[in-house]
């Protein structure tokens, strides 16, 4: 099993909701990411875990909230969000947070802002 | 964070190979090149990675050269499904996997 599951596909919610966007993988990865991706842009970077301890945040609003609660689940916890943060949102694992790993993607959650 | 190159655009015919070109003339001397790509409504896919020297596999191969200043991504054998954007990617010592703006390839068939 080689694959990052995320959930939902879709996501409609207004800036005054709260909701969050779930990533999982069985693949035994410790490292697991999420990156934001506009339309026609490359993905952008926002966060990074490493064995469930948060490695890397690439000064993302606090509107944002990552949580990883064990080695295979990582979710991202949305509230008041801004129509500009309308994108879609991947997250990716690892074997390990290392310069040579190979990182497998989900095919991600299209959120839109209203 | 080493900085790369690559053309916005390449079209190739339907089993005629493709070369993708990067330039990343900064790159650090335990930098890895790694190459993804990106189908239409789809996340990133890994192609390959390298170091120093070629590295093959059953999608492509990677070519880099010998100062490591440039690599070059060759598709065999290109098919319609290798239509994506192809992303040229320096590994980082803080771990971090940065996207460029990448290249669109589009295949005819």
């Amino acid at each position: 099993d080689t694959e990052v599951t995320q959930t939902p596909k879709h996501l409609v919610m207004g800036m005054t909701n709260k909701k969050s966007l779930k990533c999982e993988q069985h693949m035994g990865h410790r490292a697991m990411y999420w990156y934001k991706q506009k339309a026609k842009k490359p993905p952008e970077l926002m966060f990074v875990y490493s064995y469930e301890k948060l490695s890397i945040n690439e000064s993302v609003p606090s509107r944002f909230s990552p949580e990883c609660p064990n080695s295979s689940l990582l979710n991202l916890h949305l509230h008041a969000l801004q129509p500009e943060d309308s994108a879609l949102y991947l997250c990716a694992s690892s074997q390990l947070l290392a310069t040579n790993e190979k990182l497998f993607f989900g095919s991600g959650t299209q959120l839109s802002v209203l | 964070d080493a900085k790369t190159t690559q053309p916005n655009s390449m079209e190739s015919n339907e089993e005629e190979p493709v070369h993708l070109p990067c330039n990343h003339s900064t790159i650090s001397g335990t930098d890895y090149i790694h190459w993804y790509r990106q189908l239409p409504s789809q996340g990133p896919e890994y192609v390959i990675h390298g170091l120093t020297s070629n590295v093959n596999n059953r999608m492509a191969s990677l070519a880099i050269a010998e100062d490591r200043k440039s690599s070059t991504l060759i598709l065999h054998r290109a098919t319609l499904r290798d239509a994506a954007v192809y992303y040229c990617i320096p590994s980082s010592r803080d771990y971090k996997l940065s996207f460029g703006a990448g290249t669109t390839v589009t295949v005819r068939a």
